[in-house]
């Protein structure tokens, strides 16, 4: 298998406030990563397909000026939530190509009060 | 957009039992891949097959891809109280590339009574 760390796994914001996340491919190099959303007893929702050196393809219906993408190097790709709002509540959970399998992070739950 | 349909939603059942699960979709896929996902993590990769007709085993699951193309089961042999989670099969038409990403099913909850 493949390594890939999301950071941080739970985080509280206030209203208004930006958070971001993390992804990290620990022991291969990821040129296209993928952030998801997953509402409680749902599937996984592919936000964006970030990547490295170009801007992030984001899913028809997801705000990218909310949803800021950086794949700044081959093993990382962040995510900001922008001014975020209680709705944005969400488990966040980012995924990395190695080949044909894409590895998933642990992911992130972000809950906004 | 291209859809996966998976199928049981939930199950319940005894430790012991064998369990199955398949996905079918209206599209042909290259790659299918089988995730199982705790709660609060991540999916882990369980099986990825590749091939049309191809039956790959990974201890106690085995997958199978259809000879179709377009669609795959799963099965978890003498359940476990661990296997407890949601299993999601994942499509892929391109294997490679920035447009190869995956269509998820909407997952199978699965939970075992001991």
């Amino acid at each position: 298998g493949a390594v890939v760390s999301q950071h941080p796994s739970w985080v509280i914001c206030k209203s208004g406030t930006s958070v971001k996340i993390e992804c990290r491919s620990l022991d291969f190099q990821a040129t296209t990563m993928f952030w998801y959303r997953q509402f409680p007893k749902q599937s996984l929702m592919l936000m964006a397909t970030s990547n490295e050196g170009s801007k992030a393809t984001y899913e028809q219906g997801v705000e990218k000026d909310k949803f800021l993408i950086n794949h700044a190097s081959l093993t990382l790709s962040t995510l900001t939530v922008t001014s975020a709002h209680p709705e944005d509540s969400s488990f966040y959970i980012c995924s990395a190509r190695k080949v044909t399998e894409a590895f998933f992070g642990q992911g992130t739950r972000l809950t906004v009060v | 957009g291209q859809q996966l349909n998976q199928s049981p939603q939930s199950m319940f059942i005894q430790e012991g039992e064998d369990v199955s699960m398949n996905c079918t979709s209206s599209s042909i896929f290259n790659t299918w891949l089988w995730y199982k996902q705790d709660p609060g993590e991540g999916p882990v990769l369980l099986i990825a097959l590749y091939k049309a007709g191809e039956l790959t085993s990974n201890g106690r699951l085995t997958a199978q891809f259809g000879i179709t193309r377009k669609d795959s089961f799963l099965n978890i042999s003498a359940s476990i109280p661990s296997d407890v989670g949601i299993y999601f099969c994942a499509g892929q038409i391109s294997p490679g590339g920035s447009q190869g990403n995956l269509i998820f099913g909407k997952g199978t909850k699965l939970s075992v009574k001991p």
